[in-house]
Order: structure tokens, then C-alpha cells, then sequence
């Protein structure tokens, strides 16, 4: 199947700071990629949808300016939290279909661990 | 919109005992069906999915779902289980057109008892 890259894994930082997460499609074009977050014991919250080469479509709730979405290219997105405080604190996966897929699976990264203290 | 309900947030089963996690989900579209599960600190892996044709799809790990559109239900089943069933399981669902997100349920903790 289609290999989705997270990077870092886990992130620790101090509450002000702003962090990077990189997801990467290894082995194919991916045109959207697809930012969840998850908080503990709890399920998968779609934050925004990321279109190469636009702006992002943020969920309703979802402070844009908080958590910047960058897709530069067809296979890297990046989603920076900005100004970290405690409150960000969770696991963020991202995902991606082939292009053209007709199989609806979404491919998803290993998640990156962001503890802000 | 589409939403998934899980019924069960943990499920408790004995090892070499079958397992049903159940799955309903609400849509006024065609919808693709889809079950992923989690490890602790990992991303998500699809089990299976149903997309179109028979109703009982088999996937990874001796797992089978069977979709049943009167009843809206996607259950997740496995006639026996072992230890490294343990983990977190989501059901998910999508409009079967378009680049869309998945809507997760809530998962279920599947706990494997020795």
C-alpha cells in the first residue's frame, strides 16, 4: 500500500514556541492531504483539509491562524502549530488517497506527538 | 453529513473468544465503509473496507465486516482472538464520490484477556 511520512514523532516544547509537523507521501502524488487530531482516549477530529497548492479548508472550530497548513508540493504537507500552549498538546496524524482513487482508503502517517509545556 | 456511531467504547474478551464491535453509521448519501485500528502511539491501519458488491468483506489479521444497509450497521467481527488483537478500533465512513475525509467514530478498545 501507499507509505504516508510523519516527522517528527513526537515534539516536545516549550508554551509559546511554534512547531512544525511534516507529512510526506513516499511513493506517490497526493494532490489533498487530510490533518486529524486526536486527543487522549478520544477519536479522530479532522482539522483541516490541505490542497496543493491553495489555501487549506479549515473544520469549523479550527483556528487557522493557530495551526498554519502549508502544501508547497504534491507530496509534502506541513502543519505548523503557532504559539504552542499546553491546551495543543496532542497526537496529529495526517493521511492521504492515491490520486484518482477509487478505493476511498485514506492512507495515514504515524501520527506526531506534540507535548507543549 | 455523514456520522458513525460506535456502540461500545471497550469490549473485554477472552483469548480464542469470537468478538463482534459493532458499528452504525448515518448518511444521506452512498457512503464507503471502513475499519482501521490503532496501536498505542502509531497511526492507523485499514482492516478493511467496503466499497461496493458483496455485503461481507474480509480483511487483515482473520477480521470480516458485513455491511448492511437497512440496518446502517458495519459490525467488525473475529471468530478468535488473541493477544495481539489488543488495541483501539475505529469504524469510519465517506461519501463514496469526491476526495473526501473520513468521519470516524468514537472507537472501541478491544482488550484481549489471557
Amino acid at each position: 500500500g501507499a507509505v504516508v511520512s510523519q516527522h517528527p514523532s513526537r515534539v516536545i516544547c516549550k508554551s509559546g514556541t511554534s512547531v512544525k509537523i511534516e507529512c510526506r507521501s513516499l511513493d506517490f502524488q497526493a494532490t489533498t492531504m487530510f490533518w486529524y487530531r486526536q486527543f487522549p482516549k478520544k477519536s479522530l477530529m479532522l482539522m483541516a483539509t490541505s490542497n496543493e497548492g491553495s489555501k487549506a479548508t479549515y473544520e469549523q472550530g479550527v483556528e487557522k491562524d493557530k495551526f498554519l497548513i502549508n502544501h508547497a508540493s504534491l507530496t509534502l504537507s506541513t502543519l505548523t502549530v503557532t504559539s504552542a500552549h499546553p491546551e495543543d498538546s496532542s497526537f496529529y496524524i495526517c493521511s492521504a488517497r492515491t490520486s484518482g482513487s477509487g478505493t476511498g482508503e485514506l492512507f495515514f502517517g504515524e501520527g506526531s506527538r506534540l507535548t507543549v509545556l | 453529513a455523514q456520522s458513525v456511531t460506535q456502540l461500545d467504547s471497550q469490549v473485554p474478551v477472552f483469548e480464542e473468544a469470537p468478538v463482534e464491535l459493532r458499528c452504525n453509521y448515518s448518511s444521506s448519501v452512498s457512503v464507503y465503509l471502513f475499519w482501521y485500528v490503532q496501536y498505542p502511539n502509531q497511526g492507523l491501519q485499514l482492516l478493511l473496507k467496503y466499497l461496493s458488491g458483496s455485503t461481507l468483506v474480509k480483511g487483515i489479521n482473520g477480521f470480516e465486516a458485513e455491511f448492511n444497509k437497512s440496518q446502517t450497521s458495519f459490525h467488525l467481527r473475529k471468530p478468535s482472538v488473541h493477544i495481539s488483537d489488543t488495541a483501539e478500533y475505529f469504524c469510519a465512513v465517506s461519501r463514496n464520490s469526491g476526495n473526501t475525509p473520513l468521519v470516524f467514530g468514537k472507537g472501541t478498545r478491544l482488550s484481549v484477556i489471557a
